[in-house]
């Protein structure tokens, strides 16, 4: 139990189907993220979210919506997804904290994954 | 924007050899942190480097930060079967402070 929960963790779904994932924490952190995890790009950063506004998006494709609305609750909605989406989808939480100008991330707490496979 | 570089990609080592694996970051961290992922599971994390030239150690594993706080090293000292999985660095910079990890090193340890 790392105190980030992710459901489900195993779904498979039709091209045309719309499907969310949630994941949720309950560590009071303010940072929350989405990372995509398959064999040909190990933990691919998908979207952060840093006191529930979204800062990162990374060029992801607009069939993955993001959706923060609060901070101990994620989700990641899903429509009209590509075969080549199936893959381990893992969220995370960490607490971000100023330094000097910039921000430091304390250790990262991830969830069980969701096993994503899109047929 | 900020990229972190993790090598090998793989290593494949005999019960009781030594493994390292590098970190480099295109920009200078604020921290780096170390994860392992047991095969089948989730990333766990392993420790935080703060300082520049920080060394710290947990039993045969050994966490190195550069000078310049842009690079980083694990190396573990005679390897174990239960030191499989893989090995990721992460860093954080910046404005925002996002975790970005590099690719990971998988670790294979024959008996």
């Amino acid at each position: 139990e790392t105190g980030v929960t992710q459901t489900p963790r195993h779904l498979v779904m039709g091209m045309t189907n719309k499907k969310s994932l949630k994941c949720e924490q309950h560590l009071g952190h303010n940072a929350m993220y989405w990372y995509k995890q398959s064999a040909k790009k190990p933990l691919e950063l998908m979207f952060v979210y840093s006191l529930e506004e979204r800062v990162e998006n990374n060029s992801v494709p607009s069939r993955f919506s993001p959706e923060c609305p609060n901070s101990s609750h994620l989700f990641l909605h899903l429509h009209t997804l590509q075969p080549e989406d199936s893959a381990l989808y893992l969220c995370a939480s960490s607490q971000g904290l100023p330094q000097g100008p910039y921000r430091m991330n304390t250790e990262a707490f991830f969830g069980q994954g969701t096993r994503l496979t899109v047929v | 924007g900020q990229q972190v570089m993790q090598i090998p990609q793989y290593q494949h080592v005999q019960e009781g050899e030594d493994f390292t694996t590098y970190c480099n970051s295109s920009t200078t961290l604020s921290n780096i942190q170390w994860y392992k992922q047991r095969p089948g599971g989730h990333p766990v994390f392993l420790i935080q480097l703060v300082k520049s030239g920080e060394v710290k150690k947990q039993k045969r594993l050994t966490f190195q930060f550069g000078e310049a706080k842009k690079n980083s090293s694990l190396h573990i000292t005679a390897t174990q079967t239960t030191d499989v999985g893989t090995y990721f660095c992460a860093g954080s910079g910046g404005s925002q402070g996002n975790l970005i990890f590099g690719k990971g090193t998988k670790l294979s340890v024959k008996p």
